[in-house]
This record gives C-alpha cells, sequence and structure tokens, in this order.
C-alpha cells in the first residue's frame, strides 16, 4: 500500500528559485493538506484542499501556491523560494475530515533554500 | 487564531519511568489526535478522542480528553527507548481542519 507519496524527498534551492512540490494518494481521499513542520512549532497548515478543484489557505500560505486538479494530486508551489522556506513539508490526506479520522502523511519533502 | 499548547517540550527520562504530556488550549475541539513521529518520517496516529471525559489506552499508552473539550493529556507509564520520539496532539475544527500542538521531543534511555 502506498499511501501518500510525496517527492522529491530532498531538494536544495537558490533563493528566487521555483519549484513545485508534489503529493499523491491513493485512498480515494478527498481532504488533502499541505504542512510545514520548523524546530519548536510542531505543524503548521498552509493550504488544504476538501476536494478536487478545491483549494483553501491556511494558517501560514504567504509564499505558496496550490493546486488540486485531479483528485488524487496535491501540488504546492514556491513561486520565488526564500530562505524563510527552508523546512520540511508534509502532505497529508483524510476521507471527509479530521473529526474522528486519523490523518495520513507522507514521509516528507526536505527543502532548503540558500 | 486557535493554538494549541503543549508541554513539555523535550522530556529525557531513564527506562521504567512514567511521564504525562500536556495539551492545552482556549478552544473547543471537536476531536483531539495524538500522533507519534520518527526522525525522517511522517506523523503516525496513535489515538482520536472524540467526547468530553473520554480516556482511552493504547497499551503502556492512556489518552484523556478534558470535559469541556479543550485540553488532552498523553501518559506513558513504565516508559522503554521504544517509546522515543516527537509526540504530537492536534484538534480537530469545524472547517476540517487540525490545529498542531509544538511537539514534545521524549527521549527514553535504557
Amino acid at each position: 500500500n502506498a499511501g501518500v507519496t510525496q517527492t522529491p524527498k530532498f531538494r536544495v534551492l537558490k533563493t528566487g528559485q521555483s519549484m513545485t512540490l508534489q503529493c499523491a494518494q491513493d485512498m480515494n481521499h478527498e481532504y488533502m493538506y499541505w504542512y510545514r513542520q520548523d524546530p519548536g512549532m510542531g505543524l503548521r497548515l498552509i493550504h488544504y484542499s476538501v476536494g478536487e478543484g478545491t483549494t483553501a489557505k491556511g494558517e501560514v500560505p504567504d509564499g505558496y501556491n496550490v493546486s488540486r486538479l485531479k483528485k488524487q494530486n496535491f501540488l504546492l508551489g514556491l513561486e520565488s523560494a526564500a530562505p524563510s522556506q527552508t523546512s520540511v513539508y508534509f502532505c497529508a490526506s483524510n476521507p471527509n475530515g479530521p473529526r474522528g479520522q486519523p490523518q495520513h502523511f507522507g514521509d516528507g519533502t526536505r527543502l532548503s533554500i540558500l | 487564531t486557535q493554538l494549541l499548547e503543549q508541554s513539555p517540550q523535550f522530556l529525557s527520562i531513564q527506562e521504567g519511568e512514567n511521564l504525562t504530556v500536556y495539551c492545552n488550549s482556549s478552544s473547543v475541539f471537536s476531536s483531539l489526535q495524538w500522533y507519534r513521529q520518527e526522525p525522517g518520517e511522517g506523523p503516525v496516529l496513535l489515538v482520536t478522542v472524540v467526547t468530553g471525559g473520554e480516556v482511552k489506552k493504547l497499551k503502556r499508552l492512556t489518552f484523556q480528553f478534558g470535559d469541556a473539550r479543550k485540553d488532552s493529556s498523553l501518559h506513558i507509564t513504565a516508559a522503554q527507548p521504544g517509546d522515543t520520539g516527537l509526540y504530537l496532539c492536534a484538534g480537530a475544527v469545524p472547517t476540517g481542519k487540525l490545529i498542531f500542538g509544538q511537539g514534545t521531543t521524549l527521549q527514553v534511555k535504557p
């Protein structure tokens, strides 16, 4: 069972470069999420989606964009990377909302911005 | 802004000791989840508590949801080195989001 797959696992960018982080889930889940994890700050929600074709802002959306063109894929884009975006990024999915249902996480993308 | 304060942030104990991790908020959550995360991996769900006052046990781990659904605790009895990891609490809000605490890094020494 693949679950939630994130690519790439590691990436180093220069300030100002752009890139897209990919997330795919094979569980037919409606909800998908992008988080960033920084030391001492837990997981902070960047953007999320409650279904194909929908997106919404989380706690820290600035500098990021997302797209959910297909139900199984949720893409996170950095248009112009900044050092403050150095972090570990996690994608997660959930069948129909978190109440009583676990979020299934990928193994993360470690991103360094120089 | 809804916040979930988790304490302590770091805990280093000897094998066999007991410990409690706390998760507190001024907000009411529809449910609260506890996750455990290993280095290099994503968080994995341990338990979900839904009802105020609910207590759930998972082997040596006991989870409690406060009566008002604003706080929760995780108690580990006779900790083992295999319990080492990052523990995260997360509260569910009606919009379909989870609010995470800062996490507790637990180290259990043999």
